[in-house]
């Protein structure tokens, strides 16, 4: 099975720098991405890797292990309006046969930006 | 370009009822896929849909749920009859790319009485 584990909630200082953690356990896996989600809207793409390494777009950063299962989102200079839910997800080949790459979630970091 | 519209966005019903979901994916993307969150949970998916056909369903509940997407467009998920467990957000996303570039949308939240 599949097993996402990120921290249920954060709380940061405007200006700040924040690391959100996410570990998985998963077979066949094939891409992990960070979603942002404030409440009642749509999760909105902020970032996939598949290869090891970092990927820098803007504020934000995403890092990838995939022998140690994990990855973080880093948001740089932190504003009121990143007071939001952060998805870890992950897609691996769990219906190969299928032909299907369904996202397997972690139950989201809500994180609250304060002055 | 518009993005995945879902309606309604929010549902009331009692145990025993029906409700019919729709998604309208962003024109042109092939993927079509329906998740759900129960309260306390993660996301999870329910299926897949590439054109009109069905690729992935290995994640519906029971045979209460069904999903259509007649004609490779827009796609209606059914519960019938609807269990109070049954409650949560039920997402939609699409993408022209199997497995990769998801748009969501906002969700239907759904809640059995």
């Amino acid at each position: 099975g599949q097993n996402i584990d990120q921290p249920t909630e954060m709380t940061a200082t405007e200006g700040a720098i924040v690391q959100i953690n996410c570990t998985y356990q998963t077979s066949g896996f094939n891409g992990l991405f960070w979603y942002q989600q404030h409440a009642g809207e749509a999760p909105t793409f902020l970032s996939y890797n598949v290869l090891d390494g970092l990927e820098e777009k803007g504020r934000f950063s995403s890092f990838l292990s995939r022998s140690k299962g994990y990855s973080y989102l880093l948001l740089k200079e932190l504003q009121m309006k990143d007071s939001a839910s952060y998805l870890c997800a992950v897609r691996d080949y769990i219906s190969r046969r299928a032909g299907s790459y369904q996202l397997t979630f972690g139950k989201g970091t809500k994180l609250s930006v304060i002055p | 370009e518009a993005g995945v519209t879902q309606f309604p966005s929010h549902s009331v019903i009692e145990k025993g009822q029906t409700v019919t979901l729709r998604c309208d994916p962003i024109s042109g993307h092939d993927n079509l896929y329906w998740y759900r969150r129960v309260m306390g949970k993660e996301i999870k998916f329910l299926l897949h849909f590439v054109k009109e056909s069905k690729q992935d369903e290995s994640g519906m509940p029971n045979n209460r749920f069904l999903a259509e997407r007649t004609g490779g467009t827009y796609s209606t998920l059914k519960v019938q009859p609807a269990e109070l467990e049954d409650s949560g957000v039920y997402f939609c996303a699409s993408s022209q790319t199997q497995g990769y570039g998801y748009t969501f949308g906002s969700g239907t939240r759904l809640t059995v009485v």
